[in-house]
């Protein structure tokens, strides 16, 4: 069965201090790894898709990074706009059928 | 675009009574897909659909659920009879072949 941890689950962060989310995968036949962020009460919005191992993706003061058995999401100099649940999702295929599986989160919080 | 839309945002239901959600999705993409989302279990996915047709419901938790894609442009899922474990909320995402799916806002049930 497909698994995703997300750690931590909780982080607390000053603003300006630059930190890393993980997420750790056992998939068979890994497609794609997504980053979502989820603000309270709205639905996921969609930030990174990764491919392969040693794939990069940057917008803004993310950049999500992608390696055989993790994921790490990393926040420069965060902003208390960053605040939010940040989603990781992996995608197989298994027996013809698309899998996608989520992790639980890590909530973020930046303080001013 | 307006991105996928669902209705209605929040629903507070008997138990016993029928409930149903709707989702319209972005035009132009051919994967729609209805999740669930609680604090315990995070998102799972009940059911997608390609083209209109269904292709895996396994996630479908009981036959009290089911869902239904009569056109591109809108999907149903319905419980009858509803119960209070039901409660959650619940997203539409669509996506255009097997890239990332873009959520809705979800609605939120309450079954009491």
């Amino acid at each position: 069965e497909d698994q995703v941890t997300q750690s931590p689950e909780a982080l607390r962060l000053q603003e300006g201090e630059s930190s890393s989310l993980n997420c750790s995968y056992t998939v068979s036949g890994l497609r794609g790894l997504f980053w979502y962020r989820q603000d309270p009460g709205k639905g996921p919005e969609f930030l990174f898709t990764l491919y392969s191992a040693g794939e990069e993706k940057e917008k803004e003061r993310l950049k999500a990074t992608l390696t055989k058995k993790e994921s790490f999401l990393h926040i420069t100099a965060p902003k208390p706009e960053d605040s939010a649940t940040y989603l990781c999702a992996v995608q197989a295929y298994s027996g013809g059928y698309q899998k996608v599986t989520f992790g639980i989160g890590t909530k973020l919080q930046v303080i001013p | 675009d307006a991105g996928v839309i669902q209705s209605p945002r929040h629903e507070v239901t008997e138990m016993g009574q029928e409930v149903t959600l709707r989702c319209k999705p972005i035009s132009g993409h051919d994967y729609l897909f209805w999740y669930r989302q609680t604090m315990m279990r995070g998102l799972e996915l009940l059911i997608y659909f390609n083209n209109n047709v269904p292709i895996d419901d396994s996630g479908m938790p009981e036959d009290r659920f089911s869902a239904k894609m009569p056109n591109a442009s809108f999907s149903t899922l319905k419980i009858q009879p509803s119960e209070p474990r039901d409660s959650a909320v619940y997203f539409c995402a669509s996506s255009r072949g097997q890239g990332a799916a873009f959520f809705g806002q979800g609605t939120r049930l309450t079954v009491v």
